[in-house]
């Protein structure tokens, strides 16, 4: 079963911010927050990652809420090279990692 | 370092043939991984590797076999080849230290189409 519910696509304008929600109501104390990425038919791209403080680094940030049961991945000022689609993966150590289908994010000129 | 590396980028295969999908990486990784993407869905993990000599099965492991004689190789290989496992194959490693990140780097992708 799903950890994780994500919208299937999302639009965002050149130059704002795109917020990507996802849903993870069933996770665990110690389950963290992953984000990766997948341009076109490239591998999945590494993001970002965290267990309940909000984290930033070059390219995202992320929110997670104070209860844990959901999170936003925020690119700041999305461009072009940003399309792609964004999976959101709950983890703790000795599971596997589940793709889900994830978002697909058009950011449109 | 070139990280994650695999070859054949593509690959046709008629049903009953049989290849391996070779994947190489040079972070001294200890975790590898193999994963099957298919059209418009999210990866599903094949198997996956501990360390040299250790192997187990992930979620779709049928029809697949593994082997990891080395930390930098991790070659999967498709005895009888079947339209069903025309996909998209991804290999995969990280550094596992059992903390609290596992960080996946992927490599690029073999294409593979069974006719």
């Amino acid at each position: 079963d799903a950890k994780t519910t994500q919208p299937p696509s999302m639009d965002c304008a050149e130059g704002r911010a795109a917020n990507l929600p996802c849903n993870h109501s069933t996770i665990s104390g110690n389950e963290y927050v992953y984000w990766y990425r997948q341009i076109h038919s490239q591998g999945p791209q590494y993001i970002i990652h965290g267990l309940k403080n909000n984290e930033t680094n070059e390219m995202a940030s992320l929110i997670i809420t104070e209860d844990r049961k959901s999170s936003t991945l925020i690119l700041p000022h999305a461009t072009l090279r940003d399309t792609a689609v964004y999976y959101c993966i709950v983890w703790n150590y000795g599971q596997n990692f589940v793709f889900g289908p994830g978002t697909r994010l058009s950011v449109l000129p | 370092n070139a990280g994650v590396t695999q070859t054949p980028k593509f690959r046709i295969l008629k049903i009953g043939q049989s290849m391996t999908l070779q994947c190489t990486q040079d972070m001294n990784h200890n975790y590898m991984y193999w994963y099957r993407q298919d059209p418009g869905m999210g990866l599903k993990l094949i198997y996956y590797s501990v360390g040299a000599g250790i192997t187990d099965k992930g979620e779709v492991p049928n029809g697949y076999n593994v082997s990891r004689s080395t930390t930098e190789d991790f070659p999967l290989r498709l005895e009888l080849a079947a339209p069903s496992q025309t996909s998209v194959y991804f290999c995969a490693s990280s550094y596992s230290g059992g903390a609290n990140t596992d960080t996946q780097y992927f490599g690029p992708g073999t294409r593979l189409t069974v006719l």
